[in-house]
């Protein structure tokens, strides 16, 4: 069974950079057969795609985050990671990370989330 | 890219059938078989429920099931139980500047 496990700050300073991890486990992330991928989810509100790697490092990024959203992926830890620079409350949600199968174009494993809170 | 569009809110009684629908473009649901939903209950991930448009997972009730007709794609709950008030959210692949995008999201209320 693939399980996804997100860590990382949960309060972060406005200006600063949020950095969160995602270890995988049940499946490898050099799987050519996934993106790997992160959503979040301000508090009360929808879903929003934040962008996905590949295990060679390809990345896509939602347009509206991209001049600040780097993912990262480390194939010897099993992990990939989220970095979100310049951050403001606005970016408070909590974080999933999830695994994208290229195939169906779906989110099938996501894990429990973490929420960061960006405060003085 | 703008959300897909959904329902804020849907109820049905126990064992009574509802469907939530999901409207979009022919730049995403009307334009690809990529259609998904998710259901999330409060303090939870989401969980996929259906994907391709009416493909179940393993493991999920075949009281849920899915279609698409044209620019709309729909998820029908049969049979509804207590349990399956949560908030669903669909979505889809699209050829717009970002290659995915999510629904705004419809709280089921059981009765």
């Amino acid at each position: 069974q693939v399980q996804l496990q997100e860590s990382g700050p949960g309060l972060v300073k406005p200006s600063e950079t949020l950095s969160l991890t995602c270890t995988v486990s049940g499946g490898s992330v050099s799987s050519s057969s996934y993106y790997w991928s992160w959503i979040r989810q301000p508090p009360g509100e929808g879903l929003e795609w934040i962008g996905y790697i590949y295990y060679s490092g390809s990345t896509n990024y939602n347009p509206s985050l991209k001049s600040r959203v780097t993912i990262s992926v480390d194939t010897s830890k099993n992990q990939f990671s989220l970095r979100l620079s310049s951050v403001t409350a606005a970016d408070t949600a909590v974080y999933y990370c999830a695994r994208f199968l290229r195939g169906s174009y779906t989110f099938d494993y996501w894990g429990q989330g973490t929420l960061v809170t960006v405060s003085s | 890219q703008s959300a897909l569009t959904q329902p804020a809110s849907v109820s049905g009684s126990p064992g009574q059938s509802i469907t939530i629908s999901c409207t979009g473009t022919s730049s995403d649901i009307g334009g690809y078989n990529y259609v998904s939903w998710y259901q999330q209950h409060p303090g939870k991930a989401p969980k996929l429920m259906i994907y391709a448009v009416s493909n179940r997972p393993s493991g999920v009730s075949n009281r849920f099931s899915g279609s698409k007709s044209g620019n709309t794609a729909s998820l029908t709950i049969s049979g509804l139980q207590a349990e399956d008030e949560a908030d669903y959210y669909c979505s889809s692949y699209t050829s717009s500047s970002t290659p995915y995008v999510f629904g705004t999201g419809t709280k089921v209320t059981v009765l």
